[in-house]
């Protein structure tokens, strides 16, 4: 069935450094992926919408340029946590809603993020 | 504005005991309501869901249902096992296609 892939699922970087983290969808292809960020304790949180061939959309207080997000192809969208700094760590996680060949969102595996 | 509360954890449970998770949700319109389970080391995967109010959404043993006089969807099973150790979490989804509102999530233990 559709799955989406996400690497790494963990990663620790030093401060000032920047990380990628891929999300694929395999055998299905998403014009739209969703990016989430739990913080200890609280809620998955929506941070961008990723959109195929056009600029992600970003939800209030969450920096563009500190979260670059790239949608290079139908199948997968990446997301770069630039000048990583400890306050970045966090667990994230991508999501592709529903759409014509599926009629449930999937999940990705999710990224936990350590800055030191 | 839209948003879940649940039931924080972690809980730990011996095997075949009950279990309930407490969800309740707060939405403008007419939300769907979802329960997802994320296994470690996997994605989350949805466990159930109910669209309409008094909809029972039912899967693997485990139950909920849509309550809207009270805003609630618990979670519920009637005798749970190790292999369900995971974290679950809450979501309601206003339009399809559309971004979740997630609870915190609840992580569960089932010992032997």
């Amino acid at each position: 069935g559709a799955v989406v892939s996400q690497h790494p699922s963990w990663v620790i970087c030093k401060s000032g450094t920047s990380v990628k983290i891929e999300c694929r969808s395999l055998d299905f292809q998403a014009t739209t992926m969703f990016w989430y960020r739990q913080f200890p304790k609280q809620s998955l949180m929506l941070m961008a919408t990723s959109n195929e061939g056009s600029k992600a959309t970003y939800e209030q207080g969450v920096e563009k340029d500190k979260f670059l997000i790239n949608h290079a192809s139908l199948t997968l969208s990446t997301l770069t946590v630039t000048s990583a700094h400890p306050e970045d760590s966090s667990f994230y996680i991508c999501s592709a809603p529903p759409g014509r060949s599926r009629s449930e969102a999937f999940f990705g595996q999710g990224t936990r993020l350590t800055v030191v | 504005g839209d948003s879940v509360t649940q039931m924080e954890g972690p809980v730990t449970l011996s095997e075949e005991a009950f279990l309930t998770i407490n969800c309740t949700y707060t939405a403008t319109g007419y939300p769907s309501l979802f329960w997802y389970v994320q296994y470690p080391g996997e994605g989350l995967q949805l466990l159930l869901k109910a669209t309409k109010a008094d909809d029972k959404g039912s899967n693997k043993g485990f139950e909920a249902t849509y309550r809207k006089e009270t805003t609630s969807f618990h979670l519920e099973k009637g005798s749970v096992q190790v292999s369900d150790s995971a974290v679950y979490f809450c979501a309601l989804n206003l339009v399809t296609g559309n971004q979740f509102y997630f609870g915190t999530g609840t992580s569960l233990t089932v010992i032997p």
